[in-house]
């Protein structure tokens, strides 16, 4: 069964902290993704991962950094967070047919 | 860039009848990819159709949608709604190289007995 992980589910951490959260697929995909989610938005892309050491900015990137060393892992690292960083935030992997499985989310309140 | 306009907010329906949620796109490449993802409350969004070919309808789960590339349009439909089909509903584009989505805001159907 394809799967895509992330881990926390929920956080809640204070302005100026740094976050760390992380993504995992168990279907070799290359392709991976990083979205947030905000009422009224949709869905925005905040960066892509081609592979290992292989990633590009996204629609807005600002304020957020990734790090992929392993195929089925994908970070998303914010250093200092702010309180517009509060959001639902996705991870996602592509097949070779184009389809994006989505993970669970987290949900992340930055106070 | 590319960009993707939906039915905006909420539409709501009483159940039994028909559904549509209109999608239209912008792009500057010729062989577009278009997709409707559904998101339940609390839960992930999961691809419910996907389209690459024009003038072709495509089927799901009862929904069906064609791609019309001469209107750049991606409408999705259903004869009759169900309690069920309550959720978030995005249409995407694929173009240029196929990585990456564009999604447009969202729509939420509410269906109501």
């Amino acid at each position: 069964d394809m799967k895509v992980t992330q881990m926390p589910r929920y956080l809640i951490k204070r302005m100026g902290e740094n976050v760390l959260l992380e993504c995992g697929q168990d279907m070799s995909h290359e392709t991976m993704y990083w979205y947030r989610q905000d009422p009224g938005l949709g869905l925005q892309l905040i960066y892509i991962s081609y592979d290992v050491d292989s990633n590009s900015e996204g629609d807005i990137p600002k304020g957020y950094r990734v790090s992929r060393k392993k195929r089925e892992h994908f970070s998303l690292i914010l250093d200092s967070a702010k309180t517009n960083q509060t959001s639902v935030y996705f991870c996602a992997s592509r097949d070779r047919v184009y389809e994006q499985y989505f993970g669970p989310g987290t949900r992340l309140t930055v106070l | 860039g590319d960009s993707v306009t939906q039915t905006e907010g909420l539409v709501t329906l009483t159940e039994g009848l028909p559904v549509m949620l209109n999608c239209t796109y912008q792009t500057i490449y010729s062989n577009p990819f278009l997709f409707w993802y559904v998101q339940h409350l609390n839960e992930s969004p999961r691809l419910l159709l996907k389209s690459f070919t024009d003038n072709k309808r495509t089927e799901h789960q009862g929904f069906h949608a064609t791609l019309h590339k001469s209107s750049s349009s991606f409408h999705l439909q259903k004869s009759s709604a169900q309690l069920s089909d309550s959720a978030l509903y995005y249409c995407a584009l694929s173009a240029s190289g196929y990585n990456k989505l564009t999604f447009g805001k969202g729509t939420v159907l509410l269906v109501s007995p």
